[in-house]
């Protein structure tokens, strides 16, 4: 059974650090890639990125690109979410996605990671 | 960041068919195939309609998708209390490579 499970819940001060996880199992972690999605409370969802865990080629969206990095461990078959200095408004649930044996679309979900900035 | 706009709102009672429209460009849903998700709250997406008007299997068959040019619709039909979610529509936009775009998403509120 394919399998995302993502780290808990964080509470952190603006200006911290934080790296959050995304742990695929049930499949070979290394053939499909990993999205992140974001969510802010009360809104809609946002693409952030994609990283394909083989070669740790990373894409990012525009609106994400500089202010996060995506990375893969695959050793250990992890994606990873991770802020250099949180700001408030990174408070939001985020959630890591893959595809489908055969397509190109988030399919399968982790269960969230709920961050929350606050000072 | 939303490219693909959807209204904001939609309701019906039990047993009615409710529409939800999706608007988009040419570089997402003119050029590739939309995606429906439903999102219950406190949960994760779910994914409801992939390739435009295919249902995984164990989506009810009262939900069905189409599209035309630049836009989308999901049907909801013989509306259920239990469907009273939001849902998103979504579609890869060819104007940056991997850059999956959603929808401001609708809440269906069952009268």
């Amino acid at each position: 059974e394919v399998q995302l499970v993502q780290s808990g819940a964080e509470v952190k001060k603006p200006g911290e650090s934080l790296k959050i996880s995304c742990k695929g199992s049930g499949y070979s972690f290394t053939s499909y890639w990993i999205g992140w999605v974001r969510q802010m409370p009360g809104k809609g969802l946002e693409w952030m990125g994609i990283i394909y865990p083989g070669d740790s080629d990373t894409r990012y969206s525009p609106s994400f690109q500089g202010q996060v990095t995506i990375s893969a461990d695959k050793s250990i078959s992890t994606a990873y979410l991770q802020w250099s200095s949180l700001k408030a408004s990174d408070t939001a649930m985020y959630y890591c996605a893959r595809p489908p044996d055969s397509g190109y679309y988030p399919v399968y979900w982790g269960q969230g990671t709920l961050v929350t900035v606050s000072s | 960041q939303s490219v693909l706009t959807q209204p904001p709102s939609a309701s019906g009672t039990p047993g009615q068919r409710v529409t939800i429209s999706c608007s988009g460009s040419s570089s997402n849903i003119g050029s590739n195939y939309v995606y429906w998700y439903q999102q219950l709250p406190g949960t994760a997406p779910k994914l409801l309609i992939y390739r435009n008007n295919q249902r995984p299997s164990g989506v009810p068959d009262r939900f069905s998708g189409s599209k035309s040019g630049t836009s989308a619709s999901l049907a909801i039909s013989g509306l259920r209390s239990e469907d009273e979610a939001d849902y998103y529509c979504a579609a890869w936009d060819d104007s940056l490579s991997d850059l999956y775009v959603f929808g401001t998403g609708t809440k269906v509120t069952v009268l």
